[in-house]
């Protein structure tokens, strides 16, 4: 299994440039989710999804679309990229919504200029 | 959501144990004590968790106080791969917040050869 994966590793934008990471996990898992890391801090949760078509809101969504057409993938779209989302993305997945353990990607490292 | 309060930092010497505490006072009753880890440039890793009993795999012991108020995360033998951010989490299996991680700033851990 891959497990998690994430593209890109990188990603330059200017500002009001629309830009989706992508996030992949490959073990079946119903529950994904979206983080973003600031520096010196903690994860913040953006968006999350129990199953293919069911999205919904963290703590952090504002500027930041999602959807879940298939199981495996859960896209996070910036529609409008600001330098406030300058930050590292992490995808995590697990089996489902209560499970004990979730599974992070190795992350995006995004800047907005 | 309940809040962790952990030490911004700490060292250890290769070989030698390492207890990484964590309190945890509004702690409720359905709220499961999780630790992850983060290794440098790398997406947040699952290490133990517990409810109230302590807790052993391989990777950790988790040691729960009697009141859950706080908690113990043990090393039994640092190595240099273990030098990371260490974070200390409450998810709930009930409510609003079922099933969410919610990250602090967790414990930086420094591993001396």
């Amino acid at each position: 299994n891959a497990g998690v994966t994430q593209t890109p590793k990188f990603q330059v934008l200017k500002t009001g440039q629309s830009m989706t990471l992508q996030c992949a996990q490959d073990m079946n898992h119903e529950y994904m989710s979206w983080y973003r890391q600031d520096p010196g801090m903690g994860l913040r949760l953006i968006h999350y999804s129990v199953g293919a078509g069911i999205t919904d809101q963290g703590e952090v969504p504002n500027g930041y679309n999602v959807s879940r057409s298939t199981t495996e993938d859960f896209p996070l779209r910036l529609l409008s990229a600001a330098p406030s989302q300058t930050s590292v993305y992490f995808c995590a997945s697990s089996y489902s919504r209560g499970s004990d353990t979730q599974y992070f990607g190795p992350g995006t490292r995004l800047t907005v200029l | 959501d309940a809040k962790t309060t952990q030490p911004n930092s700490m060292e250890s010497n290769e070989e030698e144990p390492v207890h990484l505490p964590c309190n945890h006072s509004t702690i409720s009753g359905t709220d499961y004590i999780h630790w992850y880890r983060q290794l440098p440039s790398q997406g947040p890793e699952y290490v133990i968790h517990g409810l109230t009993s302590n807790v052993n795999n391989r990777m950790a012991s988790l040691a729960i106080a009697e009141d859950r108020k706080s908690s113990t995360l043990i090393l039994h033998r640092a190595t240099l791969r273990d030098a990371a951010v260490y974070y200390c989490i409450l998810r709930a299996l009930g409510g609003t917040s079922y099933g969410k991680l919610t990250f602090g700033q967790g414990t930086i851990l420094t591993v001396h050869p």
